[in-house]
């Protein structure tokens, strides 16, 4: 079945730095992939999604793009804030409209 | 502004006890769903609806059920709680139009506590 492998937590990097975020998924077909963030006691809010090969999401400086050849969908910001301390969650959607997720990367950043 | 919510943020239960789990959108979307999250586990889906009156498993429905009467809201019950049932719960709503496109809005969660 469908399924999502995120780089294993948790992330700890100084304010300023770069991130990335490792995803790769197993799929059939064509899936749509998202990026959500859960703050501190919160819900999951979407980041960003793509829908298609090749295409790149984007919000509040981070970026992913959808890679069929290499079944990825890694999470990039140039210059993280403490304010991004969160946990990420790398997810894809089949046809079936359901969602799987990744087991979530916590991302802790230091002033 | 979209909106998912969640009937409590916070709930302590006895084991044996009846719990139910209220989550309404008012976004008029099709679908909704029910997810647990545990550390180290990420979301997995319990249960989820396309349509009132309709209802799938998810991929841990045990010693759970659902009800949908009305297209805004979306009811998880634990017909017997127990203690492996301590967990966030998250209740999620999309569109049905663009199959698979389009995002889940989240609700807060409730952080449920079976003693």
């Amino acid at each position: 079945g469908d399924s999502v492998t995120q780089m294993e937590g948790p992330v700890t990097l100084s304010e300023e730095a770069f991130l990335t975020i490792n995803c790769t998924y197993t799929a059939t077909g064509y899936p749509s992939l998202f990026w959500y963030v859960q703050y501190p006691g919160e819900g999951l809010q979407l980041l960003l999604k793509a829908t298609k090969a090749d295409d790149k999401g984007s919000n509040k400086g981070f970026e992913a793009t959808y890679r069929k050849e290499t079944t990825s969908f890694h999470l990039e910001k140039g210059s993280v804030q403490v304010s991004d301390s969160a946990v990420y969650f790398c997810a894809l959607s089949s046809r079936a409209q359901k969602l799987v997720f990744g087991q979530g990367t916590r991302l802790t950043i230091n002033p | 502004d979209v909106k998912v919510t969640q009937s409590s943020r916070y709930l302590v239960k006895r084991t044996g006890e009846k719990v139910f789990l209220e989550c309404v959108q008012d976004m008029d979307h099709e679908n909704m769903f029910w997810y647990r999250q545990d550390p180290g586990l990420g979301l997995r889906l319990i249960y989820f609806s396309y349509d009132v009156k309709m209802k799938e498993k998810g991929d841990i429905p045990e010693g759970y059920s659902v009800s949908r009467e009305k297209k805004e809201r979306f009811s998880l019950i634990l017909e017997s709680a127990s203690t492996n049932q301590t967990s966030m719960y998250l209740c999620a709503s999309s569109s049905a139009r663009g199959r698979g496109k389009n995002e889940q809005y989240f609700g807060p969660g409730t952080r449920l506590t079976v003693t």
